[in-house]
C-alpha cells in the first residue's frame, strides 16, 4: 500500500523568513495530494491541493510543487508569520474523494 | 453552511464501555470517512462510507469497531468494549466525490479511564 514519508518532523524560522516541507510518497499510481494545516486542538483544515497533471500551484504566500517522477512533493510558505504556526500533513491519494494516506505531520513554529 | 458536525465533542468511558461518536456530512456531501489521531501523531484512515454501504474499511480495527451510515441521519462510528488504547481524537471527514479534498469535523476526543 501507499506510504508517505514527511521531513523535517518539526521546523522552526523566523517570522518573514520562508519555511519548506517534503514529503515522498511510494505509490506511482497516486495522483492527488493535499496538504492540511491543524492548530493545537482543531480540526485539520485543506489549504491547497495539487493534482498530478500540475507541476505547480501558488495560493498568495502558499505553493505547492510536484515531482512524479521522483515521487515527490513540497509546500512552501513564504514570508511566513506567527499565525502559521500549526502542525502540517500532507497526503497523497489515487482519487479526489477516496482515502488519503497522510504523513506523520511536520511542526512548523514562527518565531517573532 | 454548517460545515461537517460531529459530537460529542469529548466522551469519557469507563474501560468495557461502548462509545457511540456520531458525524453529520456537510450538506450535498454523500461520502463519509473516519479517520484517527493518536496524541502527537498524524491521521490514519479507518473506514469510508456512502450512503447505506462501506466502501473501504481497510482501516479498521477487526474486532470491537463498526461503522455505518444510514439512509436517515448521522453516521455512527461505534466502539464496543472499550480499552485505553482507543483514546484519540477521532475525525470525520465528508466530501462530494471528486471534488477535491474533502472537510474534516472538528473531531470527537475519546478518553478511556
Amino acid at each position: 500500500g501507499e506510504n508517505v514519508e514527511q521531513h523535517p518532523s518539526t521546523l522552526s524560522v523566523q517570522e518573514g523568513d520562508s519555511a519548506v516541507i517534503k514529503c515522498t510518497y511510494s505509490d506511482s499510481a497516486s495522483n492527488y495530494f493535499p496538504w492540511y494545516k491543524q492548530e493545537l486542538g482543531k480540526r485539520p483544515q485543506l489549504i491547497i491541493d495539487i493534482r498530478s497533471n500540475v507541476g505547480e500551484k501558488k495560493d498568495q504566500r502558499i505553493a505547492v510543487t510536484l515531482n512524479k517522477t521522483a515521487k515527490h512533493f513540497s509546500l512552501h510558505i513564504t514570508e511566513t508569520q506567527p499565525e502559521d504556526s500549526a502542525v502540517y500533513f500532507c497526503a497523497a491519494s489515487k482519487a479526489e474523494g477516496q482515502n488519503f494516506v497522510f504523513g506523520p505531520g511536520t511542526r512548523l513554529s514562527v518565531l517573532p | 453552511n454548517a460545515g461537517v458536525m460531529q459530537n460529542p465533542r469529548h466522551l469519557v468511558r469507563r474501560r468495557g464501555q461502548e462509545a457511540r461518536l456520531r458525524c453529520s456530512p456537510m450538506k450535498g456531501h454523500s461520502h463519509v470517512y473516519w479517520y484517527r489521531q493518536l496524541p502527537e501523531e498524524g491521521l490514519k484512515f479507518m473506514v469510508y462510507l456512502q450512503k447505506e454501504n462501506i466502501i473501504d474499511e481497510s482501516g479498521m480495527p477487526k474486532e470491537r469497531f463498526s461503522a455505518e451510515f444510514p439512509k436517515e441521519g448521522p453516521s455512527i462510528l461505534r466502539i464496543q468494549q472499550v480499552v485505553r488504547g482507543d483514546s484519540a481524537a477521532y475525525f470525520c471527514a465528508s466530501s462530494r466525490q471528486g471534488q477535491g479534498g474533502y472537510t474534516f469535523g472538528s473531531g470527537t476526543r475519546l478518553t478511556v479511564v
